[in-house]
């Protein structure tokens, strides 16, 4: 059974904190690494997509990497603000067709102002 | 660009019933759409992959004859929940994939089913 696992369950910061998820997928039959935003009442929107071993990915404030070898990916958040407030998804992709997602539980970010 | 809308957002139906959850894309074909069932704290579970066209894809343990998938165009698949009991009640969402090599997903907002 593939699993995708994501810690913290949920954080809260203060407004101007930096702060970073795990997310640790299986390291073999690796095809891609997603993380998605979700924020309440909208749909999960795709922040990045990582595909190579040491991929780094950056917008704007946050910033994620890949290390496919040991099965982590790390997103990295600085200077939190109120509007970062969300579900954080980690998604994993084997590479075994079909593009089936296996998901992590998310990591809820709360930012307080 | 890359919308997907599902509806509705909440709905509240006697045990018995059925139900029907609608996933669309709004600005581009989507040949294959997942559908998911997310329990509260746990991850977004798939429950099947829909192709157009064809009969859906069903993950082990989830029931074809419980929850019917409908994949009739290429902008449209829909979950109809049968013979709903409060064990369905749950947080269903859809996603589509647009091709492509990343495997990216557009996501539904997801909808809220309370069986009664």
């Amino acid at each position: 059974i593939l699993n995708v696992e994501q810690s913290p369950q949920s954080l809260h910061v203060q407004e101007g904190d930096s702060t970073n998820f795990t997310c640790s997928f299986p390291s073999s039959n690796f095809y891609a690494l997603h993380w998605y935003r979700w924020e309440t009442a909208k749909s999960p929107k795709a922040l990045f997509v990582m595909t190579l071993n040491g991929d780094e990915k950056k917008k704007g404030r946050i910033s994620a990497t890949l290390n496919t070898k040991e099965g982590y990916s790390y997103l990295y958040i600085k200077g939190s603000q109120p509007e970062d407030s969300a579900t954080y998804l980690c998604a994993f992709i084997p590479n075994t067709g079909g593009f089936k997602t296996i998901f992590g539980a998310g990591t809820r970010l709360f930012v307080k102002a | 660009g890359a919308v997907v809308s599902q509806h509705p957002s909440r709905v509240i139906c006697k045990s018995g019933t059925s139900v029907k959850i609608e996933c669309r894309s709004l600005d581009f074909q989507a040949t294959t759409m997942f559908w998911y069932r997310q329990f509260p704290k746990q991850s977004l579970m798939l429950m099947a992959t829909s192709n157009e066209g064809s009969k859906a894809t069903y993950e082990q343990g989830v029931e074809k004859d419980k929850f019917l998938i409908n994949h009739a165009s290429l902008t449209l698949s829909t979950l109809t929940v049968t013979s709903a009991h409060p064990e369905d009640s749950s947080f269903y969402i859809c996603s589509a994939s647009r091709g492509g090599i990343t495997g990216e997903l557009f996501f539904g907002e997801g909808s809220r089913l309370t069986v009664l």
